[in-house]
């Protein structure tokens, strides 16, 4: 299983970008990386998955280069909102792991 | 709307005493995972279903135990909880294969007295 390490806290202000790096050195061929959000209290939600190169949807953007070692999960324009903590997944649907996660802290 | 549903949302037991968690999901997918997490750590995988195949981690205690009677309903039991299994109990589901992304239930949050 690949091992997986994200930073433990960010800090950004209202309507800035962030981006936050999981760094997933042994990752195998058939591993897929799924970045996931969760409030207190919650269920993590699924926000974006992507294999290589660049994923976008309505609200994330994914970059993982060439060599697969690491992604980038860049949430443009953060909201009070956005505060939560977010974690990466490494794997296949059978065998994967949970990086330890960021907790992002949006300030006004 | 489609959803994992977690029943109950917060359990509280005694130390010792057996206890049952359910998860019921409505998106016929084929798996179904389980789930322990503590405060501030990631989730912690402790088995899951592959239809009905069991396939439990490694270092998931004996006292945990699963059954799945059906493609939409998962139990976990928790034989004779300690204090140490006090966490969030989260139910999730994929459709089955290679990278496909999992739906997470609510929650249970158990607290042992």
């Amino acid at each position: 299983l690949a091992k997986t390490t994200q930073p433990i806290s960010m800090d950004s202000y209202e309507g800035q970008e962030v981006n936050i790096t999981c760094s997933h050195n042994n990752i195998a061929t058939n591993d897929y990386i799924t970045w996931y959000q969760q409030f207190p209290s919650q269920g993590p939600r699924f926000i974006i998955q992507g294999y290589k190169t660049k994923v976008t949807n309505e609200v994330a953007s994914l970059f993982i280069p060439a060599d697969r070692k690491s992604s980038t999960l860049s949430l443009p324009r953060v909201s009070l909102s956005d505060t939560a903590v977010y974690y990466c997944l490494v794997g296949d649907g059978q065998n994967f792991v949970f990086g330890p996660g960021t907790r992002l802290s949006v300030l006004p | 709307d489609a959803m994992v549903i977690q029943n109950p949302r917060y359990q509280v037991t005694q130390f010792g005493k057996p206890v049952t968690l359910s998860c019921s999901q409505t998106l016929n997918h084929n798996v179904m995972y389980w789930y322990q997490q503590k405060s501030s750590q990631a989730p912690k995988l402790l088995f899951h279903y592959y239809d009905k195949d069991f396939n439990n981690e490694a270092d998931t205690p004996d006292n945990f135990q699963s059954r799945r009677p059906n493609t939409s309903f998962c139990f976990l039991d928790i034989r004779s909880p300690g204090l140490g299994d006090a966490a969030m109990y989260l139910c999730a589901t994929s459709r089955s294969g290679v990278g496909d992304t999992q739906y997470f239930g609510p929650g249970t949050r158990l607290t042992v007295l």
